[in-house]
């Protein structure tokens, strides 16, 4: 199964700055999927990242609040941009544990946000 | 929006005992998956079951699904202190399998 490390883990930033979370795959794959859990609540997908074309966002979530990059298939990177304190989560990133379907994911370890 | 409704939301027992986790959810399944998540971290994959399986085993977990009420339960037998942690389900749709989605959760407190 794949090893996911992701970076920052935690970090406290200011209103109207933006971070850049990074997930490094110790193997290649096709999709990284990316994640928001707000305090208390559960996990909300954000984006399905594929390597050399464009982000697959979800409703409500925008590229240009969530940019994110794929420049190869083991690295991704989300961007939380102009950060309100609304944007104060645990952002993960995921990816599948195998190929063919019915297969379980496994995830990074996650990035609390706090904003200030 | 949510697909699956778990409950209870909360669940406190003592260290020996047996926790049951229920999940529902509203739409057509390929299959369901249960993960947990320890203080906050990244989530661990803990067992998935197929739509077309109606129980399943690994450890000290058993799980059970029931396509015609849309339900599934974890069971974890003789808890210890490191079950302490939130349980979420989670269902791949039919058809585009790459995709979850989670339920509430239920935080599980194991106590000595």
């Amino acid at each position: 199964s794949a090893v996911i490390s992701q970076k920052p883990s935690r970090d406290i930033c200011q209103r109207g700055t933006s971070l850049t979370i990074q997930c490094q795959v110790d193997s290649q794959v096709t999709m990284m999927f990316w994640y928001r859990q707000q305090p208390g609540q559960s996990l909300t997908l954000i984006a399905t990242a594929n390597q050399g074309s464009e982000a697959t966002y979800e409703s409500g979530f925008v590229i240009d609040k969530f940019p994110i990059s794929r420049p190869n298939l083991t690295f991704s990177t989300l961007t939380v941009s102009n950060m309100s304190p609304e944007d104060s989560s645990i952002y993960l990133c995921s990816v599948a544990l195998g190929t063919g379907g019915n297969y379980g994911y496994t995830f990074g370890s996650g990035t609390r946000l706090t904003v200030v | 929006s949510q697909q699956g409704e778990e409950d209870p939301q909360a669940l406190s027992i003592q260290e020996g005992e047996n926790a049951t986790m229920n999940c529902s959810y509203k739409t057509s399944i390929n299959n369901l998956q249960w993960y947990r998540q320890n203080s906050g971290r990244g989530l661990v994959h803990l067992i998935l079951i197929r739509s077309n399986e109606r129980e399943k085993h690994s450890g000290r977990l058993r799980v059970t699904l029931d396509t015609s009420k849309k339900s599934s339960s974890l069971l974890i037998t003789a808890s210890r202190a490191a079950d302490t942690a939130s349980y979420f389900c989670a269902t791949g749709p039919t058809g585009t399998a790459s995709k979850l989605t989670f339920g509430t959760g239920t935080r599980l407190q194991v106590t000595l």
